[in-house]
């Protein structure tokens, strides 16, 4: 079946880095989302991406979605405490267009 | 706007009891509500497909007869989790859309954390 992997599946950088997650789709998506969920909380909704090639900035966060719409990334500039958590991105799959969520990525930051 | 609404945060049952989860879209119609299991550091397993107003949509390796589910309006979805065992320990995060899950964001319910002792 349909799989959707990330790496780093855990990263920690110092207060101030830049940080990066990957995303692989085993197959082609019509779109990409990307969900972020604190430490015992749950996922809350980031950005949608639709378009090959698309590249979509919010404030220090910047998503892309490659042009095969088979990959994605997520970078974090000059990362905060704010930005720990575990990063998903996800993709709808199947006959019935479920959404599948990565792997995920915990970022940690020590300040 | 779209906030889902879950109920229980938590809940501790004991080994062989039944444990019902609610969960509520407050600001818009959920014609479909998705209910997901996540083990500590896993992802997010769909495990069920809830319709408003018919029988829901189990993923595979997912007992229908101990995961109950219901969807008898626009606005409310439960899970019963029916003779839990300590196995089922889990979060259970519901999730609801007012469009098809692969096309619009979802929005996730606080989540229920359960622990069958």
């Amino acid at each position: 079946g349909q799989q959707v992997m990330q790496i780093p599946q855990y990263q920690h950088v110092q207060e101030g880095e830049d940080f990066t997650t990957y995303c692989n789709s085993s197959t082609t998506l019509s779109n990409i989302q990307w969900y972020k969920q604190r430490p015992g909380g749950h996922p809350v909704f980031l950005i949608q991406l639709v378009k090959s090639g698309e590249v979509k900035k919010q404030k220090r966060l910047t998503f892309q979605f490659g042009e095969a719409k088979k990959n994605s990334s997520l970078h974090i500039t000059a990362t905060q405490t704010t930005d720990v958590g575990t990063y998903f991105c996800a993709g709808p799959g199947g006959a019935t267009n479920k959404l599948i969520f990565g792997t995920g990525t915990l970022l940690a930051v020590q300040p | 706007g779209a906030v889902v609404s879950q109920h229980p945060s938590w809940v501790i049952c004991k080994s062989g009891t039944s444990v019902k989860i609610e969960c509520r879209s407050l600001d818009f119609q959920a014609t479909t509500m998705f209910w997901y299991r996540q083990f500590p550091k896993q992802s997010l397993m769909l495990m069920a497909t809830s319709n408003e107003g018919s029988k829901a949509t189990y993923e595979q390796g997912v007992e229908k007869d101990k995961f109950l589910i219901n969807h008898a309006s626009l606005t409310l979805s439960t899970l019963t989790v029916t003779s839990a065992h300590p196995e089922d320990s889990s979060f259970y995060i519901c999730s609801a859309s007012s469009v098809g899950q692969g096309y619009s964001p979802l929005h996730f319910g606080n989540g229920t954390r359960l622990t069958v002792t």
